[in-house]
Formats: C-alpha cells, structure tokens, sequence
C-alpha cells in the first residue's frame, strides 16, 4: 500500500531564505506526483506536475524534481517571501490505472517578515 | 469565468441528519473527486467518477454516497451512518494527471 509521507510538518524560516520541502512515498511505480499549496480554509492550488519520466519542473521561484528509485520529491523555493507562507502538499498517483491520488500530510510553512 | 464551485462553504447539521455538498464545474473534464480533510492529516479519497454514469469507491467511502448523472456535477451525500462527519470535504476534477481543485465545504454535524 502506497504511503506517502512529508517531512518537516511544520517550518518556519526569515524572509530570503532557499527551502526544500520533501516528500517520501513507498512504492515507485508511480504515474505522477504533484505539489500543491493550501492557504487556510481553503481548496488546493496546483504549483507543479511532474511526470514519473520527468526529472524536475520549474515555476518561477519553484522547481520540483522526482527520483522514484528513491521514493522522493523535493520542492525547492528560492528566496522566499511571507507571502508562500501555507501548506504545501504532495501527491503521488498511482500506475494502477484508476487515477486515485495519495496524498501526504503536508507541511506548514511559515515565512517570518 | 472557468472553474470548480462547491457550495455552501459552511454548513451546520444536527446529528442524524442526511446533508448534500454540492460541486459543479465548467471545465468540461471528466472525471471528479471528492476528498475529506481533517485537522494535520492528508486528504483522504471518499468517492471518485472517471465519467458521468459511474463512480468508484474511494478508501473511506462508508456513509457517504455520491451520483454523476451530468458531467458537470457530482454532488455528494453525507448520511447519518457516517460517524465522524465533522470535516473540510473538497471536491477536484481532473485533466490528464493533473488535478484541480474546488474552494471546499467546511461541514460541521453537532
């Protein structure tokens, strides 16, 4: 059974600073991972998708990149600003063809000013 | 103006009560999920619809039932069987492998 797992679950960091957020899931026949940000109270939005032949994305100060022989995903936020303080969520699909998503438990950033 | 609504975005039920979230979208994908989340943990699958007519049980899908007769809805049914409905449920579609999702339902049962 497929477990993703994120750690740290909570991070707070000065404004500036690069930061890698990791995500660790057990069974790497994957078809997908994909990093999401939480604002409080509300949905999910999409930051970046990487497929399971890709190696990294990029989104301007984001970059994700998957290594599944590993199991891990890093999100790597450069010069970071009080504005991406949230929670920041990994989800990793599955190659069994139904399309389900694990999701893992998050981390919760906090950018001091 | 595209996109995924779910509404109400609060609600409140007396204990035994059946409750429906409601979830439309415009983006003409065809499948959609619905996700419960609870405080410091993961999003959990409830039930998933890869096209309109069928639907599939998620991990957590006892008390809860849920239709897809348009493409563009997929409202979800919260029963009095469903022991700890007190959550934040979400509903998302999908396009290839990406994932989209809706503002949330905040659902609280006393």
């Amino acid at each position: 059974k497929q477990e993703v797992t994120q750690i740290p679950a909570a991070l707070s960091v000065p404004e500036g600073e690069n930061l890698v957020l990791n995500c660790s899931f057990t069974d790497s026949a994957i078809y997908n991972l994909q990093w999401f940000r939480q604002d409080p109270g509300k949905g999910l939005t999409s930051l970046l998708l990487i497929q399971s032949s890709q190696r990294e994305q990029t989104s301007g100060r984001l970059n994700a990149s998957l290594d599944k022989s590993s199991g891990r995903s890093t999100l790597y936020i450069a010069a970071s600003q009080p504005g991406d303080s949230a929670t920041y969520l990994c989800a990793v699909g599955h190659t069994s063809g139904t399309y389900k998503y694990i999701f893992g438990t998050g981390t919760r950033l906090k950018v001091l000013a | 103006d595209g996109g995924i609504t779910q509404s109400p975005k609060y609600l409140f039920r007396k204990e035994g009560q059946n409750v429906t979230l409601s979830c439309e979208q415009n983006l003409n994908h065809d499948a959609m999920y619905w996700y419960r989340q609870d405080p410091g943990q993961g999003l959990r699958l409830i039930y998933y619809s890869q096209i309109v007519n069928d639907f599939q049980k998620g991990d957590i899908a006892e008390g809860y039932s849920v239709s897809r007769e348009k493409k563009e809805s997929f409202p979800l049914t919260v029963t009095s069987a469903q022991k700890n409905p007190t959550a934040f449920y979400l509903c998302a579609t999908r396009q290839g492998y990406e994932q989209y999702f809706g503002p949330g339902t905040r659902l609280t049962v006393t």
